[in-house]
């Protein structure tokens, strides 16, 4: 498997603009984190599902801020419209939760975003 | 919201000598894990340990675990150059909602200077 897989790896985008960020996770993985890293923040937890259906996106910021995952190969997180606050990388990570209880992830490479 | 909350912050060290991170956490927890992260890349999975288990080694990793405390620490000995980089504790937060997200902390920031 080539691990998990994020594009674009770079995003230069002007306030206002949709962004859309997309994540394949690795195959036969049940779960799927989207991250947010800044310098002031740290690695904040956005959202994340589990066989495909979203748990928790008590860590989404606003509504400019969706999340989907249509099927279990595919996920994307949407801003719209776009705002220079929103710079930061993101990451997806991929696992398999067992009994409850979740189990290493792998990371992705990250997009860098830069809204001006 | 951090789960854990990693420290110090920022640590500096010589090559051949022990770094040791430490993490605390808030909530209970099924099991807590070590990530490694280098400049500009994603996060690297170092090692598990399960909350009934209070010690764990891989090769020169060594993590503990104290439950009371809500607290674990990460050793790595006779440090090299290329263990530079960002070390996170996360953990499997659990709560009233059966919840398993995956929270990290802020990191420490390890440099070893050759």
């Amino acid at each position: 498997d080539a691990g998990v897989i994020q594009s674009p790896r770079h995003e230069v985008t002007e306030m206002g603009q949709e962004v859309t960020l997309r994540c394949k996770p690795i195959s036969g993985h049940n779960s799927l984190f989207w991250y947010r890293q800044t310098m002031m923040r740290g690695l904040e937890l956005l959202i994340y599902f589990n066989n495909n259906v979203p748990i928790d996106d008590s860590g989404m910021p606003e509504d400019r801020f969706s999340a989907k995952m249509p099927n279990a190969s595919f996920s994307t997180l949407k801003i719209q419209p776009s705002e220079p606050r929103d710079s930061a990388v993101y990451f997806c990570a991929s696992s398999n939760l067992q009994g409850g209880m979740n189990t290493e992830a792998f990371f992705g490479q990250g997009t860098r975003l830069t809204v001006v | 919201s951090q789960q854990g909350e990693e420290d110090p912050q920022a640590l500096s060290i010589q090559e051949g000598e022990n770094a040791t991170m430490n993490c605390s956490y808030k909530t209970s927890i099924n099991n807590l894990q070590w990530y490694r992260q280098n400049s500009g890349r994603g996060l690297v999975h170092l090692i598990l340990i399960r909350s009934n288990e209070r010690e764990k080694h891989s090769g020169r990793l060594r993590v503990t675990l104290d439950t009371s405390k809500k607290s674990s620490s990460l050793l790595i000995t006779a440090s090299r150059a290329a263990d530079t980089a960002s070390y996170f504790c996360a953990t499997d937060a659990t709560d009233q909602g059966g919840s398993e997200k995956l929270v990290f902390g802020k990191g420490t920031k390890l440099t070893v200077n050759p």
